[in-house]
């Protein structure tokens, strides 16, 4: 089964901590997307990876970072710099640049909650 | 103003009943348009994509009108799993890779 997974489901960070979210995806997509999605708002790009080993900053990038070792997976750290972590967070990716070949599909996303 | 606008409802319709929704972008730049559906606490899923001359697939048609900025969907004979929340998308490619999310439209159809 081709698709996109995050794990864990659910994540309980305390004060000062680093976490880490997983996003893998077998779909062979060059594209990958971390947003951040709050009650009541639309989904807000944190940072965004074109290819391996290269990665761009979305709107929301302060307290976050990434990695893009493999093609295939593309992990995110939330750092105890993110004052407000609560959210739902939600990786995702699409074939790569191009029209038409922009659709991007979603992990089932993670909870992020802050103790 | 927002980049995409969408009208939170939630629209509240009984099953078999018609309903639309509209959605504006600021930007006339955009270039590729989007309708995603998210249930609730899950991730949005790609409904359709929305072509300039319109496009339909079952009991969902999207339009796009570029002089006035605005894209619809429209879903006929409504059912109780159409219950969601819709989501307008807009890209500006080629100057930007990245979608823009409307906040979505909350739809309850009931018995």
């Amino acid at each position: 089964d081709g698709g996109i997974t995050q794990s864990p489901k659910y994540l309980f960070r305390k004060e000062g901590q680093n976490v880490t979210l997983s996003c893998e995806q077998n779909l062979n997509h060059d594209a990958m997307y971390w947003y951040r999605q709050d009650p009541g708002q639309g989904l807000r790009l944190i940072y965004y990876s074109q290819i391996v080993n290269d990665f761009q900053k979305g709107d929301i990038a302060e307290g976050y970072s990434v990695s893009r070792e493999k093609k295939e997976s593309f992990p995110l750290t939330v750092t105890s710099a993110q004052k407000n972590p609560t959210a739902f967070y939600l990786c995702a990716s699409s074939i790569g640049r191009g029209p038409y070949q922009e659709t991007q599909y979603f992990g089932p996303g993670t909870r992020l909650l802050v103790l | 103003r927002k980049e995409v606008e969408q009208d939170p409802g939630p629209f509240n319709v009984p099953e078999g009943a018609t309903v639309a929704f509209n959605c504006t972008y600021s930007n006339s730049a955009s270039q590729s348009f989007f309708w995603y559906r998210q249930d609730c606490r899950k991730e949005p899923k790609l409904l359709m994509s929305v072509y300039s001359s319109g496009n339909e697939d079952g009991r969902f048609t999207a339009q796009l009108n570029r002089a006035s900025q605005y894209i619809s969907l429209l879903i006929r004979d409504s059912k109780l799993s159409d219950s969601a929340t819709y989501l307008c998308v807009v890209n500006l490619f080629p100057n930007t890779d990245k979608l823009i999310f409307g906040t979505g439209t909350r739809l309850q159809v009931f018995p």
